[in-house]
């Protein structure tokens, strides 16, 4: 069974510029997650997705950030502008489902450097 | 306020000693409570999980954790490390299904051969 993957793995932006992650979770998972790992830090829930709907988004800054799961599979999470402290590394996750028994499986995630 | 603290940076043992990686959470609910491992660019794997019954929970690579509720513990163990243990280790709490995870800092565990 392939895992989630996720591209790019790597990106150096400036500040202020605009750049796109993408994901593609498990076949058959409905629920998606987006994290942010900053530096030293544990993850940080950014949304979650069941299915192409947005059931958590309350950390997500939606001033600058976006996320969409238009068809329910793949994802893509866009940082528009980016600031210095947008540096971490995002990490996308996903779930067959919602019940205690189902495990998160993570992506390896895209490191991302502003400059 | 839900959150979760790994006291430990950074440890060192030496290989075949025995690990334990510190945890305590603060949640306001049943915490359900979750040991991941990080190696380096690889995403999360999940160790060990508690949800209820019995307080030790054995998980996968010969890691257990004992959830203590009146210290607000759940402690990862290791009774002989390996030099392919070395990783950093999060502690995490969340409901049962998932949502609104937290995840503590993280301990960076080196093993000296």
């Amino acid at each position: 069974e392939a895992g989630v993957a996720q591209s790019p793995r790597y990106k150096i932006i400036e500040k202020r510029q605009s750049v796109a992650f993408w994901c593609n979770p498990i076949s058959g998972h409905a629920t998606l997650y987006w994290y942010q790992q900053i530096l030293g830090q544990g993850p940080k829930l950014l949304i979650q997705f069941q299915n192409n709907g947005v059931v958590d988004d309350s950390q997500l800054p939606k001033d600058r950030f976006s996320a969409e799961r238009l068809k329910g599979v793949d994802s893509t999470l866009k940082i528009q502008p980016a600031k210095l402290e947008d540096s971490a590394v995002y990490l996308c996750a996903s779930r067959p489902g919602q019940g205690r028994s189902y495990e998160q499986y993570f992506g390896p995630g895209t490191r991302l450097t502003v400059t | 306020a839900q959150s979760v603290t790994q006291p430990d940076i950074h440890i060192t043992v030496s290989e075949g000693a025995s690990l334990e990686l510190r945890c305590n959470y603060s949640y306001g609910a049943t915490p359900y409570l979750f040991w991941y491992v990080q190696s380096p660019g690889q995403g999360l794997q999940l160790l060990l999980k508690y949800f209820s019954g019995d307080t030790l929970v054995q998980g996968i690579k010969g890691f257990e954790a004992e959830f203590k509720r009146s210290q607000s513990s759940f402690n990862l163990r290791k009774p002989s490390v390996h030099w392919s243990d070395a990783a950093e280790y999060f502690c995490a709490v969340g409901p049962y299904n998932f949502n609104k995870f937290y995840f503590g800092s993280g301990t960076k565990l080196n093993v000296k051969p």
